[in-house]
């Protein structure tokens, strides 16, 4: 069946690193991929979308490009901020009625 | 008011007590979701509705009870919980039920003692 696995955290990083989260999925078809972001204490908001092959989503400074060739979606930042401290989720959706999430990447960003 | 709405943000109930979970969307969606949130695992999806009827039933325990009385609001009802159903209940809302982004709450905090 359909699924998504990303990288286990938690990533620590300093201020203004670079940030990769790897994301590879498993899905029939042509699946729609996704990062959503949750911040302490709320509820997940879509970070970024992709609907098909080569398209590259964007947000924020983050970007993200759906690689049907390796079946990743890894998740970029050329420079984090403290602000981006939260845990990341990958997730795909397909034909069927769900979707499909990772177990989510925690990362903290230190000044 | 925007988005998606969850009341309440916190809630401890004991293993005989029944209570109920809201969330209300004001994005004018079609479908909307409960899912289950735990620690060090994916989301796992419990409900879904379209057009306020039930799509989809995850194999989730009659103690859990959802309800959809028109395509904003949601309620979960529940009963004689376990222990091991405390977690974060995340309610969410999409356009159409497939393909389409999901919007999501801020999520209930249940505690069963």
């Amino acid at each position: 069946g359909d699924s998504v696995t990303q990288m286990e955290g938690p990533v620590t990083l300093s201020e203004e690193a670079f940030l990769t989260i790897n994301c590879t999925y498993t899905a029939t078809g042509y699946p729609s991929l996704f990062w959503y972001v949750q911040y302490p204490g709320e509820g997940l908001q879509l970070l970024l979308k992709a609907t098909k092959a080569d398209d590259k989503g964007s947000n924020k400074g983050f970007e993200a490009t759906y690689r049907k060739e390796t079946t990743s979606f890894h998740l970029e930042k050329g420079s984090v901020q403290v602000s981006d401290s939260a845990v990341y989720f990958c997730a795909l959706s397909n034909t069927g009625n769900q979707f499909y999430f990772g177990t989510g990447t925690s990362l903290t960003v230190i000044p | 008011e925007t988005g998606v709405t969850q009341t309440p943000r916190h809630l401890v109930m004991g293993m005989t007590n029944k209570k109920s979970l809201k969330c209300e969307q004001h994005l004018g969606h079609n479908a909307m979701y409960w899912y289950k949130q735990s620690a060090k695992k994916p989301l796992e999806l419990m409900f879904v509705y379209s057009l306020e009827e039930r799509v989809e039933n995850n194999s989730v325990p009659s103690r859990f009870s959802p309800e959809c009385p028109n395509s904003s609001h949601l309620f979960l009802h529940l009963h004689t919980l376990q222990p091991e159903d405390s977690a974060l209940y995340l309610c969410a809302s999409s356009q159409v039920i497939r393909l389409s982004p999901l919007h999501f709450g801020n999520g209930t905090r249940l505690t069963v003692t």
